[in-house]
């Protein structure tokens, strides 16, 4: 059973282009988290997603930046038109049910020049 | 405000030393703890989960304790070696709808 699958593992934009980060979660599992990570920062919560259904984005600023879920394939975290201050570690975590375990993926580390 | 504090960011300890990290968080009202460990660049790896039952987790030299009451959780590691070098982070999943809730984490080098 492979973990948690997020590609790129590294990606560049320049300012003003868009970043799209893919997770697929554990087979199995339905329920999706994405968190940032700066640098000497902890790990802070963006959204919250089950299949087809955001749960929770409280986290996530309310321009430029979206999250989906589809029915088939893997979450996407999409960052509009970035900025150098969006340059950070983005992870995905997965749990079988709400408020199970979650498995983090490797992250996609973004920078932005 | 629902926080998750753990002391210290960073230790260093000579190998075969046993020793403590410490998480508290403010509420005790709480699902589950976790914790993880991270290594530099790469993702985090789910090392121990208690749940809000449960007083103690062991995994092989790992013992992650929970305290409800005081808010506190400690994770044990026995016989420390240069490969528990690593940031370890205690995460926190609040009961209500709250997504889990990550200290900044305590940085532990273990020197040969």
């Amino acid at each position: 059973n492979a973990g948690v699958m997020q590609n790129p593992r590294h990606l560049v934009r320049r300012r003003g282009q868009e970043a799209r980060l893919r997770c697929s979660p554990m087979k199995g599992h339905s329920h999706v988290y994405w968190y940032r990570q700066l640098p000497e920062e902890g790990l802070k919560f963006m959204v919250y997603l089950q299949k087809e259904n955001i749960i929770d984005e409280s986290g996530m600023p309310k321009e430029r930046f979206s999250a989906e879920f589809p029915k088939e394939g893997p979450s996407i975290l999409r960052i509009q038109q970035v900025v150098r201050g969006d340059s950070a570690a983005y992870f995905c975590a997965s749990s079988q049910e709400d408020k199970g375990e979650a498995f983090f993926g490797q992250g996609t580390r973004l920078t932005v020049v | 405000k629902q926080e998750v504090t753990q002391i210290p960011a960073a230790l260093s300890v000579p190998e075969g030393e046993n020793l403590v990290l410490n998480c508290s968080f403010t509420d005790s009202a709480i699902y589950n703890l976790q914790w993880f460990r991270q290594d530099p660049g790469k993702g985090l790896t789910s090392l121990l989960l208690i749940q809000s039952s449960q007083r103690e987790q062991t995994s092989g030299r790992l013992n992650a304790s929970l305290d409800k009451s005081s808010g506190r959780s400690t994770l044990y590691i026995a016989a420390s070696q240069p490969g528990d070098s690593a940031t370890y982070l205690c995460a926190v999943l609040f009961s209500g709808n709250t997504p889990l809730v990550f200290g900044k984490g305590t940085r532990l080098s273990v020197i040969a």
